[in-house]
């Protein structure tokens, strides 16, 4: 496709599921980074892939969040048991190669935990 | 830890106004600056980037500016519109591959 798509694009579950988030970032681009937005507060680094590399998981909040990219390209996000505080729009990014260019967004999914 | 900081949180002006946002950030040693824009119920939308080595950049009526040394960037937006009202976001990226964003600044621009 032409942009970063993200899938779904709302989910609602109740506390205590696991949720997976879908990535597909733009063809060819190498980099891929997940970020979260809560509400009322900035975006916060999740976690990045650059290509084969063992990818940064510095941001990730919990072991309840992982985080994994198949074949270089899609990447889906894990939320086990989830919280109450894990309710937020979560948002991919792709760059071409990871250093010097933008990243480019996708419109995101919004978590709502009951 | 860096942190970056933008001011004003929100804005509002009549269209046809010349403004500027501000960013600053602690840590002086970054990689690049990227300014964005969100609308709302949107991801972001990569406005411009500004690399560590260079002062400024520009694209249509917008042009950012950088100073290292001070820890600061602006976002200056001349003429604006209607359709400029949005959610702006500055984003710091440092030696690593994390990316720190400010809180935003809430523009509304007035018919």
């Amino acid at each position: 496709g032409a942009g970063v798509s993200q899938s779904p694009s709302n989910k609602v579950t109740e506390k205590g599921k696991d949720v997976e988030l879908r990535c597909d970032p733009i063809s060819g681009h190498t980099a891929l980074y997940w970020y979260r937005q809560s509400l009322g507060q900035g975006l916060e680094f999740l976690i990045y892939f650059q290509g084969n590399s063992a990818p940064d998981k510095s941001g990730l909040p919990s072991d309840r969040f992982s985080a994994e990219r198949t074949g270089g390209s899609v990447s889906t996000l894990t939320i086990q048991r989830t919280q109450q505080e894990d309710s937020a729009v979560y948002l991919c990014a792709s760059s071409p190669t990871g250093t010097s260019e933008p990243q480019h967004f996708g419109d995101g999914t919004r978590l709502s935990i009951l | 830890k860096q942190e970056v900081t933008q001011i004003p949180a929100a804005l509002s002006v009549p269209e046809g106004e010349n403004l500027v946002l501000n960013c600053s950030f602690t840590d002086s040693a970054i990689y690049n600056l990227q300014w964005f824009r969100q609308d709302p119920g949107k991801g972001l939308t990569s406005l411009l980037l500004i690399q560590s080595s260079q002062r400024e950049q520009t694209s249509g009526r917008l042009n950012a500016s950088l100073d290292k040394s001070s820890g600061r960037s602006t976002l200056y937006i001349a003429a604006s519109q209607p359709g400029d009202s949005a959610t702006y976001l500055c984003a710091v990226r440092g030696g690593g591959f994390k990316t720190i964003f400010g809180a935003g600044t809430r523009l509304f621009v007035k018919a």
